[in-house]
């Protein structure tokens, strides 16, 4: 079946405006995830969905990233009054449940350069 | 909480030979997995093993095997007769029940010919 998909592949804008990432998991995968990689670097998590409830949101930086999802489908990322330090790839797991023995498929990311 | 240490943020191998990339892991929980992923300069991440905290034995995956020792808290990946196609960005990760998977800070492989 397909895998985890993210749109867009690449996003250009300019500082101060709002952006909208998507992330479609694997069908059947309960579990969601967010994270952000800044270049160079290691994957810093975001945010955890199950189903369509978020019990970890620790990792969100700021009031302005927020996300969403939709049942045990779609999910949204939201960046608001984008900063140039918000540029970065930001990557999309899903696992089948929230086990510690799941493992996390990843989807391609979406690339994000704030001007 | 849990945390997750890379200590190494470059290695290098000569080619055929073995490498062994550390990881060591902090967390309170008795049942957590631990994982290792590849990221080629494509920016995919790749699964290449996983060992569970309760596992009797060090997993291997082909070429891929986890040194576990659960008393020290490691989980060092080795990889044996390494290949050109082998050098990317290597993450330790480790996630406990009904929680998200954290990663280390990696470490950069370099396959010398």
């Amino acid at each position: 079946g397909a895998g985890v998909s993210q749109s867009p592949s690449n996003k250009v804008t300019e500082k101060g405006k709002d952006v909208e990432l998507r992330c479609d998991p694997i069908s059947g995968h309960t579990a969601l995830y967010w994270y952000r990689q800044r270049l160079g670097q290691g994957l810093e998590f975001l945010i955890y969905f199950q189903g369509n409830s978020a019990p970890d949101k620790s990792g969100l930086p700021s009031d302005r990233f927020s996300a969403e999802r939709t049942g045990e489908s779609v999910s949204t990322l939201t960046i608001q009054r984008t900063q140039q330090e918000d540029s970065a790839v930001y990557l999309c797991a899903s696992s089948y449940g929230a086990l510690a023995g799941n493992e996390q498929f990843f989807g391609p990311g979406t690339r994000l350069t704030v001007l | 909480a849990q945390k997750i240490t890379q200590t190494q943020p470059g290695m290098f191998v000569q080619e055929k030979e073995a490498v062994t990339l550390d990881c060591t892991y902090d967390t309170s929980d008795p049942s957590y997995g631990l994982f290792w992923y590849k990221q080629p300069s494509s920016g995919e991440m790749i699964f290449l093993i996983y060992q569970g905290s309760y596992d009797q034995q060090n997993a291997t995956e082909g070429r891929y095997s986890l040194n576990f020792q659960k008393a020290r808290k490691s989980a060092n990946l080795v990889i044996s007769a390494s290949q050109l196609g082998d050098s990317a960005m290597y993450f330790c990760a480790m996630r406990v029940d009904n929680n998200d998977m954290r990663f280390g800070a990696g470490t950069r492989l370099t396959v010398k010919p």
